[in-house]
Parts: C-alpha cells; structure tokens; sequence
C-alpha cells in the first residue's frame, strides 16, 4: 500500500487559515469515511485531532475542521496560532483491512 | 483517563527480533478496542505496523506482515510487538496506541528502538 500524499510544507501567519490535503485511491480515502488527522509537535507523540472526516475530539479547538471530497480528505485550520506549529498526518483505513498514513506535512506559523 | 506505555530494549542486533509491551492503565485490555503499534523513523513520517482486535484477531501491514506478531497478555492488562529479522530500517521510535471506533487515541509516549551491531 502507498502513503498518501500530502504537502510537505505549508504556512501562513496567525491569524489567517490554511489547508492541508490528503490524497488516496478509491481503496482507502475514496472509498471510507474512516480518516483521521494528528498533530504532532517535535519529540512529542501525535495528537488526534480530527476522526471519522469531520469529528472533533472534546478539547480540540473548533478552529479545526475536516472535510472530504473523492479521493482527496482535507485539514483546514482558520485563526492560527503560533501554537499551532507542528507536523500534520491523515490516516485512512483501506480494503486490505490496514491502514495508511500520509507522509505528513509541516506547518509554519510565520 | 487511559494511559498506554511502552517499553523494551533501546537496542536490538540484526538479524535479531525486537521485543516491545506495551501497558494500559485506566482501561481494560479486554475491552471492545483494538490495540495498535505505529512507528516512526528518525526525522520520517508515520507507519501503522498493525492491530491486535476483540476476539484476538489481527490486521498488518501488508509490507511488514510477515515478520510482525501482535499478542495481548490479559493477565498483565497489556499488549505486545515482535518484528523479526531486523535490519537498520527497523530503526525507529514505537509507539502503542488504543485503536477502534476508526481513530487512535491516546497514544504512548514512544520508544527509540535502535538496530546495531
């Protein structure tokens, strides 16, 4: 199975809002509305931040949201902050009963 | 509030078989989640190596499969990984994490597991 493609890097300065996108195959995105997204900040263990495209854990900011459209699921964060600095990664259940995680994207608040 | 925690060797020899637990507090291990192990290379992306689920079924990934066992000890309340035949690309940190209900969380804080001779 191949990791789904994410942008290596995005930025954008506090306050504005960004968008960070995860493409899959009809065998995994496309195909499931079982993707998530973690946060995770250097040497730290990932976060959960979004589940099932559109799900919010209790405690996660609602400045974060998910959607999905075909095979492509995005990560959009409005107001950010410099606290929100830190790598992204999707994951998303596939037909091989496994899942796959993207390759991860970094985020810059400048 | 559930708490996973691993632990294992900080070093393995290749070709040998890295051993790695992982124990769960605030939860039961017999309850209706799967358990999971992801892991990380130095300054590289997230891979899921695979799931223990109810019933004792198990799900891996398909390039890691067939060197990976995934086993739970109920009467430790934990979880356990062996990947045999390491070589320096199993280098990574490992971490455990509660699956089910499609999302992982929480997760431990992570292992640096290192193949050397």
């Amino acid at each position: 199975q191949s990791a789904l493609t994410q942008p290596a890097s995005v930025s954008g300065s506090p306050g504005q809002s960004i968008t960070i996108s995860c493409t899959g195959t009809s065998s995994d995105v496309g195909g499931y509305n079982h993707v998530s997204w973690y946060q995770q900040h250097p040497g730290k263990a990932p976060k959960l931040m979004i589940y099932e495209v559109t799900n919010r854990p209790s405690g996660v900011p609602d400045r974060f949201s998910g959607s999905k459209s075909g095979n492509t699921a995005s990560l959009a964060i409005s107001g950010l902050q410099a606290e929100d600095e830190a790598d992204y990664y999707c994951t998303s259940y596939t037909t091989s009963s496994s899942w796959v995680f993207g390759g991860g994207t970094k985020l810059t608040v400048l | 509030q559930v708490q996973l925690q691993e632990s294992g060797p900080g070093q393995v020899k290749p070709p040998g078989t890295l051993s790695l637990t992982c124990a769960v507090s605030g939860a039961s291990i017999s309850s209706n989640y799967c358990w999971t192990w992801v892991r990380q290379p130095p300054g590289k992306g997230l891979e899921w190596i695979g799931e223990i689920c109810p019933g004792g079924n198990t799900n891996y990934n398909p390039s890691l499969k067939s060197r990976v066992t995934i086993s739970v000890d109920k009467s430790k309340n934990q979880f356990s990984l062996k990947l045999s035949s390491v070589t320096a690309a199993d280098t990574a940190v490992y971490y455990c994490a509660r699956g089910g209900l499609w999302r992982f969380d929480p997760w431990g804080q992570g292992t640096l597991v290192t193949v050397s001779s």
